[in-house]
């Protein structure tokens, strides 16, 4: 069963709007959420986290939200630079880190 | 403070045969993580190893093993190998549990 749904597999934005990558889960046991970047060829680059009990954190141009009633967790990310393009993965952790299978972002300039 | 380091970074075997893939973590950290990622079924996990121990397993046949030993290094095998298994090996790191820092992966293709 698919426990995290990242339903849209590609964004495009155009540079300096705002991209916004979603995520679904169904599993009520995770408390701490993350987003992770992945380049080609390289492993995943860990973005941001968000623990259960918050539903916000910033870290510069990068926001995550985090619905639990909805059970759903966003990144948002502004502005969009063209070097932000890349495959982004949500995750949730429990006893392990359970991913999404990823949303390839484009930035055009 | 050195990354994530993972060797080989690519790999060619044959079916039946096996291979080890070598993980070291970044340094004081004492969590080693496990993934396989496939084009269609993204980042799974395998196997997460703590102070020499397995701690959590994820749902791969028992071809797939690990250790790891006191300097925190660790080292995955597949056995048998398989067409299927064809994927980019991925290690992680982390010191507190919840942040996982990864390698580069290991790129292994089956014949």
């Amino acid at each position: 069963d698919q426990q995290v749904k990242q339903n849209s597999p590609s964004l495009s934005v155009q540079e300096g709007r705002i991209s916004i990558l979603n995520c679904d889960y169904t599993n009520s046991m995770f408390d701490y959420f993350l987003w992770y970047k992945k380049y080609p060829a390289e492993g995943p680059t860990f973005l941001i986290s968000i623990s259960s009990i918050k539903d916000k954190n910033e870290d510069g141009r990068f926001t995550v939200f985090l619905n639990k009633s909805a059970k759903h967790l966003s990144l948002h990310i502004v502005p969009s630079q063209p070097g932000d393009s890349a495959v982004y993965f949500c995750a949730f952790l429990s006893e392990k880190l359970v991913f999404g299978k990823g949303t390839k972002l484009t930035v055009n300039p | 403070k050195a990354g994530v380091t993972q060797t080989p970074r690519y790999l060619i075997k044959t079916r039946g045969q096996q291979v080890t893939l070598s993980c070291s973590p970044i340094s004081g950290h004492r969590s080693v993580s496990w993934y396989q990622q496939t084009p269609g079924q993204g980042l799974q996990f395998l196997f997460e190893y703590f102070s020499e121990t397995q701690r959590n397993k994820g749902n791969f046949p028992g071809r797939f093993s690990g250790r790891q030993f006191s300097n925190s290094r660790s080292e995955m095998n597949v056995s048998t190998l398989e067409l299927g298994d064809s994927a980019l090996y991925l290690c992680a790191s982390s010191a507190s549990g919840y942040e996982q820092y990864f390698g580069p992966g290991t790129r292994l293709t089956v014949t």
